[in-house]
């Protein structure tokens, strides 16, 4: 029940396309939702973050879609770089737990020019 | 420059021996934690830690130890009870009041 899961494991996009990662979760406590992108050998960073209060948030060309009846939740990257070829994690919080963070397993993009 | 440090960025252990990672932020948050990342594996918790001296064990504690003695400052020791201890080690921190975490460079540890 404290799992998320994440897929697909790997994505290939070519140079200007869509890229989609996806995440499903069970437990209904978990009330924060981050995405984390990690180039190799160095930590993750927090790319963009959602509230089960909201179903879209936008930053540039990130977008995150939230359904909160279906418990997924989903990494869109519009007009996909070569630079954006990294790992991306996404994790949930559950409101009771001090700011633990649970992550799915991550999906490691390759753009291709 | 605020942010997260972790030293040494490699760090080799022979069989048997307790090594020390170390962490340090300067961000003023209250909440640090300890991940060890496995390749196909994601990030699993090892420690965590709310407030100076408190912490509790995460999904993984088994093998290691931590201690919180300063706000900045939070050291995990891989000890010889962990079985399989080669992996990157990740320390992050996060202020009480909102969930972001803010990650360091990571510790890559291989054990000889």
């Amino acid at each position: 029940q404290q799992q998320v899961k994440q897929s697909p494991q790997s994505l290939i996009v070519q140079k200007g396309g869509i890229s989609i990662i996806n995440c499903a979760y069970e437990n209904t406590a978990f009330d924060y939702f981050p995405w984390y992108q990690q180039f190799p050998g160095k930590g993750p960073a927090l790319l963009i973050a959602i509230r089960p209060d909201v179903s879209e948030k936008k930053e540039g060309r990130f977008t995150i879609s939230f359904n909160k009846s279906a418990k997924q939740f989903s990494l869109h990257i519009m007009d996909s770089q070569p630079g954006d070829s990294a790992t991306y994690f996404c994790a949930a919080s559950p409101d009771n737990q001090g700011g633990k963070l649970i992550f799915g397993q991550g999906t490691e993009l390759s753009v291709k020019p | 420059d605020g942010g997260i440090t972790q030293s040494p960025k490699y760090l080799f252990r022979k069989e048997g021996q307790n090594v020390t990672l170390s962490c340090e932020q300067n961000l003023n948050h209250d909440a640090m934690y300890w991940y060890r990342q496995d390749p196909g594996q994601g990030l699993r918790l090892i420690y965590y830690s709310q407030i100076v001296n408190d912490f509790q064990k995460g999904d993984i504690a088994e093998g290691y130890s931590v201690s919180r003695e300063k706000k900045e400052s939070f050291p995990l020791t891989v000890t010889s009870a962990q079985k399989n201890p080669t992996a990157f080690y990740l320390c992050a921190s996060s202020s009480r009041v909102y969930n972001e975490q803010f990650f360091g460079p990571g510790t890559r540890l291989t054990v000889l």
